[in-house]
């Protein structure tokens, strides 16, 4: 079955204590990015990927780093958590030159 | 960049009745526009889209419309079911490997069916 995997899906973390969200695709698309989703705002791509190596900031990328050794994996860093980073997390995959996107399940981020 | 506002944030139709949500975007350049829709506890899914070139697209009971000129996109569902239920989000892009196709979201609509 054709998806984007995400993990862990809940997670509850401490200031200050690093994480890493993975997502995997097995679509062997090129393109990967994050979002974040809050109340109101909607849905902020945070960082993108054009292919294994090639990555690049979104629209709110502070306070997050990503890394993608690896075509099928695209996993999201935070070195630092802070509240404010408290969110809904989703991470897409499409294939080049093709505008659809496909969304993984999500990651629900409190930290405390 | 690119402003892509969602009216309204709520709609409340009774099952049957038709539900219309509509999009405004700033960038006369995006070329693209889908409409997904996330039910609750998973990602959003992609349920329609439409291309700069086409102004109307329907699939079964969902009907897309794009008005370039006034630069605004509607998402028509007609004989709405309970299922319908669910927040709806349209976006623009406008391609280009520049840009990644980057997709900017509009705020979303909670669309609530009830029986």
């Amino acid at each position: 079955e054709a998806q984007v995997t995400q993990n862990p899906r809940y997670l509850i973390t401490v200031t200050g204590k690093k994480l890493t969200v993975t997502c995997s695709q097995n679509m062997n698309h090129e393109y990967m990015s994050w979002y974040r989703q809050d109340p109101g705002l909607g849905l902020r791509q945070i960082y993108y990927s054009m292919n294994v190596e090639v990555t690049d900031k979104g629209d709110v990328p502070e306070g997050y780093k990503v890394s993608r050794k690896e075509k099928r994996n695209f996993p999201l860093i935070l070195e630092s958590p802070s509240p404010n980073q408290t969110s809904l997390y989703f991470c897409a995959s499409r294939e080049q030159g093709v505008y659809e996107q496909y969304f993984g399940p999500g990651t629900r981020l409190t930290v405390t | 960049g690119e402003n892509v506002e969602q009216h309204p944030s709520t709609l409340s139709v009774q099952e049957g009745d038709s539900a219309v949500i509509k999009c405004t975007y700033s960038d006369s350049a995006s070329n693209y526009f889908p409409w997904y829709k996330q039910e609750l506890g998973k990602g959003p899914q992609l349920i329609i889209d439409i291309r700069s070139n086409v102004g109307e697209k329907k699939d079964q009971r969902i009907a897309v419309t794009l008005n370039k000129t006034a630069k605004h996109f509607s998402l028509h569902i007609t004989e709405t079911q309970p299922e319908d239920s669910a927040v709806y989000f349209c976006a623009a892009s406008k391609g280009g490997s520049n840009s990644g196709y980057a997709l900017n979201f509009g705020k979303g609509t909670s669309l609530l069916v009830t029986p």
